[in-house]
């Protein structure tokens, strides 16, 4: 089973949807993040948390929003898609106590179409 | 600027080709660098770490220059299997939390 799992794997929605993005994570690590990525755009981060109680805003996050449920699990929302929403999401996690500093171990990835 | 810029490519070499890929990045105060690596359709893995000294793991070599903010990476003798897209990473300007450039495409072919 892999370590960090993204749910779905694949969606396609309707301009104006709520969506949810899930990603939980079995490596025990406090840090989690939520990238976007585009064709040509690269990778781009959305949210971040450090910990349960921490929340942070990365370089897009305008129509998103995010909750730690707990450690092990950062859920991405889109209240209501629109199509240049359409992507691939990838959830990654982090633990710089664990050596390798900033290394992000990510999920399969979310491939999300706003139609 | 974009904090982290590199040449999108494609780079297209023969296999046994040496290929440098270099990168620049705006956060003169970053200590974190790294090159990962991303197969077509498939969530990026960490190549290596990039350290002030330099590093070197088997093939590929990796460098830092602080006074003109880039980082490279060099990948001797190509194999077919090193094509994907390989991703230059540093900190945000916060420092904290990793930022990525947009990738350049290695297709290396026989």
């Amino acid at each position: 089973d892999a370590d960090v799992t993204q749910t779905p794997r694949n969606r396609i929605t309707k301009t104006g949807k709520r969506i949810m993005l899930e990603c939980s994570q079995t490596k025990g690590h406090d840090r989690m993040y939520w990238y976007r990525q585009d064709p040509g755009l690269g990778l781009r981060l959305i949210y971040y948390s450090f910990d349960v109680k921490d929340i942070n805003k990365g370089e897009i996050s305008d129509g998103y929003s995010v909750s730690r449920q707990a450690q092990a699990k950062f859920s991405l929302s889109l209240e209501s898609a629109i199509p240049n929403q359409t992507a691939l999401y990838f959830c990654a996690t982090s633990d710089p106590r664990q050596g390798n500093t900033g290394e992000l171990f990510f999920g399969e990835g979310s491939r999300l179409t706003v139609l | 600027r974009k904090e982290v810029e590199q040449d999108p490519g494609p780079f297209n070499v023969p296999e046994g080709a040496t290929v440098a890929f270099n990168c620049t990045y705006s956060n003169s105060a970053s200590q974190s660098f790294f090159w990962y690596r991303q197969d077509c359709r498939k969530e990026p893995k960490l190549l290596m770490s990039v350290y002030s000294s330099g590093n070197e793991d088997g093939r590929f070599t990796a460098q830092l220059n602080r006074a003109s903010q880039y980082i490279s990476l060099l990948i001797r003798d190509s194999k077919l299997s090193d094509s994907a897209t390989y991703l230059c990473v540093s900190l945000n300007q916060a420092g904290t939390a990793l930022i990525f450039g947009k990738g350049t495409t290695l297709s290396v072919s026989s």
